[in-house]
């Protein structure tokens, strides 16, 4: 049983343009909710994450949203550039446990 | 500041063989998460060491194993080799346990077993 879920496997936009990748969970147990990024052959690194209690985050051109009800957050990026190119990852916490579980990505590519 | 360094990067073994993987989490991380990632199934929790205590652990077989050292830097052993056991180990480190989720990964060990 998948408790996240990226339904996307893959996303194509154009420089300039936003990127909006998305993401499920089942548990309602999670508080925490992180999105990494990563290239081929790196390990993950992390982009930015949300507390349960609230329903936005901001970094640059990174925004994270958060959707309680509907057990559901997204991951904007505007302007979407070249270098964005990468597998995004949803990934959830519960408890403060450094347990995370992911998604299993979405392919972004950015093209110029 | 040095990144977290995993050792060996690739390697080769055959069924019903044993392997060990090591990790260097950075300079002044005590805790040590270890994950799988597989393309069918993602990336997967396997364990995660604290002050050199196994503070939680995944769903995988017994033949998954790890442990920590004083200097915080931790290993994972699979033995009895599956095929299925073909698949990136990545490890992760934080300053504490418990400092939710910002983990620093590794590149990984890609493992694969013929």
């Amino acid at each position: 049983d998948q408790q996240v879920k990226q339904n996307s496997p893959s996303l194509s936009v154009q420089e300039g343009r936003i990127s909006i990748l998305n993401c499920d969970y089942t548990n309602s147990m999670f508080d925490y909710f992180l999105w990494y990024k990563k290239y081929p052959a790196e390990g993950p690194t992390f982009l930015i994450s949300i507390s349960s209690i609230k329903d936005k985050n901001e970094d640059g051109r990174f925004t994270v949203f958060l959707n309680k009800s509907a057990k559901h957050l997204s991951l904007h990026i505007v302007p979407s550039q070249p270098g964005d190119s990468a597998v995004y990852f949803c990934a959830a916490a519960q408890g403060g446990s450094e347990k995370l579980v992911f998604g299993k990505g979405t392919k972004l590519t950015v093209n110029p | 500041k040095a990144g977290v360094t995993q050792t060996p990067r690739y390697l080769i073994k055959t069924r019903g063989q044993q392997v060990t993987l090591s990790c260097s989490p950075i300079s002044g991380h005590r805790s040590v998460s270890w994950y799988q990632q597989t393309p069918g199934q993602g990336l997967q929790f396997l364990f995660e060491y604290f002050s050199e205590t196994q503070r939680n652990k995944g769903n995988f077989p017994g033949r998954f194993s790890g442990r920590q050292f004083s200097n915080s830097r931790s290993e994972m052993n699979v033995s009895t080799l599956e095929l299925g056991d073909s698949a990136l180990y990545l490890c992760a480190s934080s300053p504490f346990s418990g400092s939710i989720g910002e983990l620093f990964f590794g590149e990984g060990s890609r493992l694969t077993v013929l």
